[in-house]
């Protein structure tokens, strides 16, 4: 079974601080990882994706990719109340998609 | 605008019956997929289509079934057999099959009285 983990949380943070969310994978041919912002009650909506090595920003959001660690990150930078979700991991592996359980994300003002 | 519906928004369904959940794009994209979502698990495939006419089961297409007679539509039933329906069901949908990046619609949330 190709599993993509994630610490379940709750994370919390003060607001302004950085965020940082994990997330390991067993499949070594893994080709493209996806980050999903999930509100409650809401559907999963695409926030970032990567699929080489290092670093890709976008505004506050960071991503991180190690491919020899087989490890995925994301970092939230100055965070606010309204990042307060659950964010979920997803692994195109070499067969499927395969989705982590997700972390739960508070940003307490 | 373009996007995902998904109807209805809740269903509730008694024991024994069919029901039949909705899920529409005007993304003209060729792939699509139904995931169930419960609790503190990760989003679990039940069926794709990567085409019309054809789907495939994914991994937990046991007590439902799918249609794909159109590109924009895609029903997923959940039949009598499924034992314990009761869970977030949300659709998605990508350009093209295998290509990364999925959307998604807004859910249906299904409860079992």
């Amino acid at each position: 079974q190709k599993e993509v983990e994630q610490n379940s949380g709750p994370l919390s943070v003060p607001e302004g601080a950085i965020a940082s969310l994990n997330c390991t994978y067993s499949d070594r041919g893994s080709q493209s990882f996806f980050w999903y912002r999930q509100y409650s009650g809401k559907s999963p909506e695409l926030i970032m994706f990567i699929y080489s090595n290092g670093d890709k920003e976008d505004g506050r959001f960071t991503a991180q990719l190690n491919k020899a660690s087989q490890y995925v990150s994301l970092l939230i930078r100055d965070s606010q109340p309204s990042d307060s979700a659950t964010y979920l991991c997803a692994v195109k592996t070499t067969d499927d998609m395969r989705f982590g359980a997700g972390t739960r994300l508070t940003v307490k003002p | 605008d373009g996007g995902i519906t998904q109807s209805p928004k809740y269903l509730f369904r008694k024991e024994g019956q069919n029901v039949t959940l909705s899920c529409e794009q005007n993304l003209n994209h060729d792939a699509m997929y139904w995931y169930r979502q419960d609790p503190g698990q990760g989003l679990r495939l039940i069926y794709y289509s990567q085409i019309v006419n054809d789907f495939q089961k994914g991994d937990i297409a046991e007590g439902y079934s799918v249609s794909r007679e159109k590109k924009e539509s895609f029903p997923l039933t959940v039949t009598s057999a499924q034992k314990n329906p009761t869970a977030f069901y949300l659709c998605a949908s990508s350009i093209v099959p295998g290509l990364d990046e999925q959307f998604f619609g807004p859910g249906t949330r299904l409860t079992v009285l």
